[in-house]
């Protein structure tokens, strides 16, 4: 089935340093919507891109839907101890149902203070 | 604040059981999804409805069913649980038609099949 690809698995970082998830599909994606997971909690949705090109910015975090709508990307800039948890990207292919959102397998950052 | 409850957070049952996990949101809510999530595997779908009494398959429904007799509550069904099934499953919702709402998520139950 449809999947959607999402690197790093993990990602270890000492604060203050940026940090990058890249989420990959291959195929054309109607929307992407990017969610965080805080260790022992549940994903809470951040933000959703839906126009070819489009980038959003949330304080340190941007980020991005691809031209061809078929890559999106995560940037934390300057990393907290806060933004420890797993982040996952969830996009709906073109063309498939309208309900159902694929989501990728996650990117697990920890920080190191 | 959407609120999504689950009836437990941790739940220990025996292998062949029958086991019933209930979701329940507050905000007239029209689609809810169940998801099952396992390391390294991320979640995955295993059914979803968009209105009372709809339902359709998601990536792994087997060994599962659903039950949405009301508009708030939607009801995940272990016919006969086994250890594959030990896993967190997590309850979602969004508003309306189509993918473009952000989902609600639940809390989670944590389910150990021995």
């Amino acid at each position: 089935g449809q999947q959607v690809m999402q690197i790093p698995q993990y990602q270890h970082v000492q604060e203050g340093e940026d940090f990058t998830t890249y989420c990959n599909s291959s195929t054309t994606l109607s929307n992407i919507q990017w969610y965080k997971q805080r260790p022992g909690g549940h994903p809470v949705f951040l933000i959703q891109l839906v126009k070819s090109g489009e980038v959003k910015k949330q304080k340190r975090l941007t980020f991005q839907f691809g031209e061809a709508k078929k890559n999106s990307s995560l940037h934390i800039t300057a990393t907290q101890t806060t933004d420890v948890g797993t982040y996952f990207c969830a996009g709906r292919p073109s063309g498939g149902s309208n309900y159902k959102l694929t989501f990728g397998k996650g990117t697990l950052l920890t920080v190191n203070p | 604040d959407v609120k999504v409850t689950q009836s437990s957070r941790y739940l220990v049952k025996r292998t062949g059981e029958k086991v019933f996990l209930e979701c329940v949101q507050d905000m007239d809510h029209e689609n809810m999804f169940w998801y099952r999530q396992d390391p390294g595997l991320g979640l995955r779908l295993i059914y979803f409805s968009y209105d009372v009494k709809m339902k359709e398959k998601g990536d792994i429904p087997e060994g599962y069913s659903v039950s949405r007799e009301k508009k708030e509550r939607f009801s995940l069904i272990l016919e006969s649980a086994s250890t594959n099934q030990t896993s967190m499953y997590l309850c979602a919702s969004s508003l309306s038609w189509g993918s473009y709402n952000e989902q609600f998520f639940g809390p989670g139950t944590r389910l150990t099949v021995l």
